[in-house]
């Protein structure tokens, strides 16, 4: 088990740019998260999947934002037509709803800048 | 809406010392309470799971304290250690909700 992973670790893109980021959760883990931190602040939540179903989805995640989960493994965020607020670190969490506690294993985090 | 207030934003502390953080929320319907540390620049590790059912979880030198009537928990830090530094994090999730509401967060500095 190694944890929850994410890619690219960094990312630096000229604003009007898509960005996608990958989120490999720790395999027996049905569910996963996406959050997004910026400086000094706590993470917010963007959306979350049951396996493949995606089940709820913040305000924060406009049309802008896509986030898939096509086989119930690994996760994508995208997002289109990139700005300067979009600036963040993204954060991937996992967790199973099979063992109870119920506990979110996070990743490293992908940290976004847009000029 | 749930709100999550941590208190104080930043606490330096000599090393070896005991310390309390502190982490209060408005809505008592809570499903369960995680407290994290998260190193500069890094993501979160997770450091104790209290369910609302549960007062307090212990793991080594952390203990986390549950007062779900009053809207508080609080993660006592003993003997702390200068690899203790580090920004705390509390996050409650609701009943039927899964997600994490997060604290703006205690940045720890021990003095060595």
């Amino acid at each position: 088990d190694t944890g929850v992973s994410q890619n690219p670790r960094h990312k630096i893109t000229k604003r009007g740019q898509n960005v996608t980021f990958r989120c490999d959760p720790i395999s027996e883990h049905n569910r996963l998260y996406w959050y997004r931190q910026t400086l000094g602040q706590g993470p917010e939540f963007l959306t979350y999947f049951q396996n493949e179903a995606q089940l709820e989805k913040s305000r924060l995640l406009s049309d802008r934002f896509s986030a898939e989960r096509p086989k119930g493994s690994f996760s994508t965020l995208e997002i289109q037509r990139t700005e300067q607020g979009d600036s963040a670190m993204y954060l991937c969490a996992s967790s199973s709803d099979l063992t109870g506690g119920e506990t979110q294993y996070f990743g490293p985090g992908t940290r976004l800048l847009v000029l | 809406k749930q709100e999550v207030t941590q208190i104080p934003a930043a606490l330096s502390v000599p090393e070896g010392e005991n310390l309390v953080l502190n982490c209060s929320f408005t809505d008592s319907a809570i499903y369960n309470l995680q407290w994290f540390r998260q190193d500069p620049g890094k993501g979160l590790t997770s450091l104790l799971l209290i369910q609302s059912s549960q007062r307090e979880q212990t793991s080594g030198r952390l203990n986390a304290s549950l007062d779900k009537s009053s809207g508080r928990s609080t993660l006592y830090i003993a003997a702390s250690q200068p690899g203790d530094s580090a920004t705390y994090l509390c996050a409650v999730t609701l009943f039927g909700n899964e997600k994490l509401t997060f604290g703006t967060g205690t940045r720890l500095t021990i003095i060595p």
